[in-house]
């Protein structure tokens, strides 16, 4: 069965960084783009971006482009999101999910836990 | 952007009663492709998002056909037939139309 497996909760200090971990199983890695989703505490869902685990290709949205970076290790059917110069406005849930590889419009069918980001000194 | 807006942000109903959320998109959600790019998630309490319908009115795998969801190129509707326990949370509205993929506010559905 599908798993999106991801890392557990983080406290972390204001300026730091933060490597998330989503790691997949039950499907066949590359045939599904991973995408990345923030949900402030309370709040709506925001879509961080995607990656292609086959090519490494992304695409960002662009109000996350300088403070998300998005990878994969294919060997291990992992996909990373590395957070920086984390502030309080980052603390939140990030979730991964996934869509089907080369279809228009495939829906994000499986999503992760969520890991819960808490910046504080 | 595409800006989507839920209506109501909350919808008490008793149990065995039908109700109606509404999502309306500031842009038509129509492809080129004639794929109408709208979905809508369930976020029960403490989990995470689950797909509900796909493409519009496409029943996603395992949800039951009490959803349906019906529209036109910019506003659409989510309706649940004999609304159960299981269906309290918050129902997402979603795109994938074109960058940034963003979603709508929110409905929360409790139960009278």
């Amino acid at each position: 069965q599908v798993n999106l497996l991801q890392s557990g909760a983080a406290l972390v200090k204001p300026g730091a960084s933060v490597k998330l971990s989503c790691k997949a199983s039950g499907y066949t890695f590359t045939d599904y783009y991973i995408h990345w989703v923030k949900q402030s505490h309370g709040k709506s869902l925001e879509w961080i971006g995607y990656i292609n685990p086959n090519s490494g290709y992304t695409n960002y949205n662009e109000k996350f482009k300088s403070k998300a970076t998005l990878t994969v290790d294919k060997s291990t059917n992992t996909a990373y999101m590395e957070l920086s110069r984390l502030t309080s406005e980052d603390s939140a849930t990030y979730y991964c999910t996934r869509s089907r590889y080369g279809s228009y419009g495939t829906p994000f069918d499986y999503w992760g836990q969520g890991v819960m980001v808490t910046v504080s000194s | 952007d595409i800006v989507l807006t839920q209506a109501p942000l909350s919808v008490s109903v008793t149990p065995g009663e039908s109700a109606s959320i509404s999502c309306r998109s500031s842009k038509s959600l129509l492809s080129s492709k004639g794929i109408t790019s709208l979905y809508w998630y369930l976020q029960r309490p403490g989990k995470s998002p689950q797909l509900l319908i796909y493409q519009m009115s496409n029943l996603a795998s395992g949800v039951p056909d009490r959803f349906s969801s019906s529209g036109s190129e910019t506003d659409f509707t989510l309706k649940i037939s004999k609304v159960e326990t299981e269906d309290v949370g918050v129902y997402y509205c979603g795109h994938r139309l074109e960058y940034p993929y963003t979603f709508g506010a929110g409905t929360k559905l409790e139960l009278k």
